[in-house]
């Protein structure tokens, strides 16, 4: 079946990186983008940009364009999450989530169980 | 972007139906029919109930409709059931491949 699975919790102090990772299984994994979203502890979901596994085209929310970057590893199918200068307010569950490859298919269909980030020094 | 614009509660009493608006503007929810809608019951990930504004993934119940009307979106979930209690949220696409996400709206079974 489609899943992905992310890696474990994480606690970092501020001013570090987080690398978070998603390993897609069960579809052909360049058909496909993984978008990120994030939720901080009792707010919403916050869009934080996606990635094509086709050809690695990505396209990041505004106001992560400096600190974020995702890239992917086509041999394992995975994708990974880089946030840099970590703050307090990047406290939140990050979720990988499966996305079209085009603007008309940006919809996530299949999520992984997310990623506790906790920043604290 | 902005962040689409939903109500922060919606309730209703079993069997009943309720609908949650999701408002944009002209860049985002007007310009383009791709309004997706999540369901998330409290620690789980989100699970997308409609997307193209009005269509249903294989496996989401016929009870979750989706509409749009100028720079406003809606979800409506008729014949309200206990489980359907959780948080919904509406994203649009908003060109240039971005998406944006509303604040949420939270449904309260009576």
């Amino acid at each position: 079946q489609v899943q992905l699975v992310q890696s474990g919790a994480e606690v970092k102090k501020p001013g570090a990186s987080v690398k978070v990772s998603c390993k897609a299984s069960g579809y052909i994994f360049i058909s496909y983008g993984i978008s990120w979203v994030r939720q901080a502890p009792g707010q919403g979901l916050e869009w934080m940009g996606w990635i094509s596994a086709y050809n690695n085209y990505t396209k990041y929310a505004q106001n992560l364009l400096d600190r974020v970057t995702m890239t992917t590893d086509t041999s394992t199918s995975t994708v990974y999450m880089d946030l840099r200068s970590l703050r307090s307010d990047d406290t939140a569950v990050y979720y990988c989530a499966r996305t079209g490859l085009i603007p008309a298919a940006l919809h996530m269909d299949v999520w992984g169980k997310g990623t506790t980030v906790i920043v604290s020094s | 972007q902005s962040a689409l614009t939903q109500p922060a509660s919606v309730s209703g009493s079993p069997g009943q139906s309720i609908t949650i608006s999701c408002s944009g503007t002209s860049s985002d929810v007007g310009n383009y029919n791709l309004v997706s809608w999540y369901q998330q019951h409290p620690g789980k990930a989100p699970k997308l109930m409609i997307y193209e504004g009005s269509k249903r993934p294989s496996g989401v119940s016929n009870r979750f409709s989706g509409s749009k009307s100028g720079n406003t979106a809606s979800l409506t979930i008729s014949g309200l059931q206990a489980d359907d209690e959780a948080d919904y949220y509406c994203s649009s696409y908003a060109g240039s491949s971005a998406v944006v996400f509303g604040g949420g709206t939270k449904v309260t079974v009576l």
